[in-house]
């Protein structure tokens, strides 16, 4: 149980393009969601938690409008990177958690902006 | 306020031997503390955790971890060492009621292992 997906797993785009993340919460349903970023050798930095149904909270210095998060559903939120450039190439991995505290992590989403 | 300190940013163990990882923490309020496995290019594995019960805590793949608050500790330990533990441990603590369930990520350990 308690399987979190991302899609896509890579994704190559050009730069002043946008890209739409998907993070599903497979056998639960996930009251919040946590998009993190992970840069090369690094440990994870919290980029925004997510409710269903409201409004994200982003963690000082990420931009709101340029990481734009979507939580739909119990079982799904997104993250669009919006006009990326290459210093948005990294790792991005979600979590979910239900009525339990301990969160679940999806497989990552590698993302290279040419 | 709540932070992880990771003391060893690598760890190089030979197969069969044993695996000690040191994390110690802050919180002000009673933390559930996590470790996570993250393979290469890969998510996060839930190893173990403790949410204040028994403060000796058993994970999977041979993995436990002892809570010491005297110590504000939480290292992760395994008797014998094994070639598919060659990966990057995070140490993680989360305090629900001062941060609405969010993680604080220790700097994580690589661990190698050699044949």
């Amino acid at each position: 149980g308690a399987v979190v997906s991302q899609h896509p797993s890579r994704v190559i785009c050009k730069s002043g393009t946008s890209v739409k993340i998907e993070c599903r919460s497979l056998d639960f349903q996930a009251t919040t969601m946590f998009w993190y970023r992970q840069f090369p050798k690094q440990s994870l930095m919290l980029m925004a938690t997510s409710n269903e149904g409201s409004k994200a909270t982003y963690e000082q210095g990420v931009e709101k409008d340029k990481f734009l998060i979507n939580h739909a559903s119990l079982t799904l939120s997104t993250l669009t990177v919006t006009s990326a450039h290459p210093e948005d190439s990294s790792f991005y991995i979600c979590s979910a958690t239900g009525r339990l505290e301990t969160q679940y992590f999806g497989p990552g989403t590698r993302l290279l902006v040419l | 306020a709540q932070s992880v300190t990771q003391l060893d940013s690598h760890v190089s163990v030979s197969e069969g031997t044993p695996v000690l990882l040191r994390c110690n923490y802050s919180s002000s309020y009673s933390p559930s503390l996590f470790w996570y496995v993250q393979h290469p290019n890969k998510g996060l594995q839930l190893l173990l955790k403790y949410t204040s019960a028994a403060t000796l805590v058993k994970g999977i793949n041979g993995f436990e971890a002892e809570f010491k608050k005297s110590e504000t500790s939480f290292h992760l330990t395994k008797p014998s060492a094994h070639m598919s533990d060659a990966a990057e441990y995070f140490c993680v603590v989360s305090t629900l009621k001062a941060a609405g369930n969010k993680l604080t990520f220790g700097g994580g350990t690589r661990v190698l292992v050699k044949p």
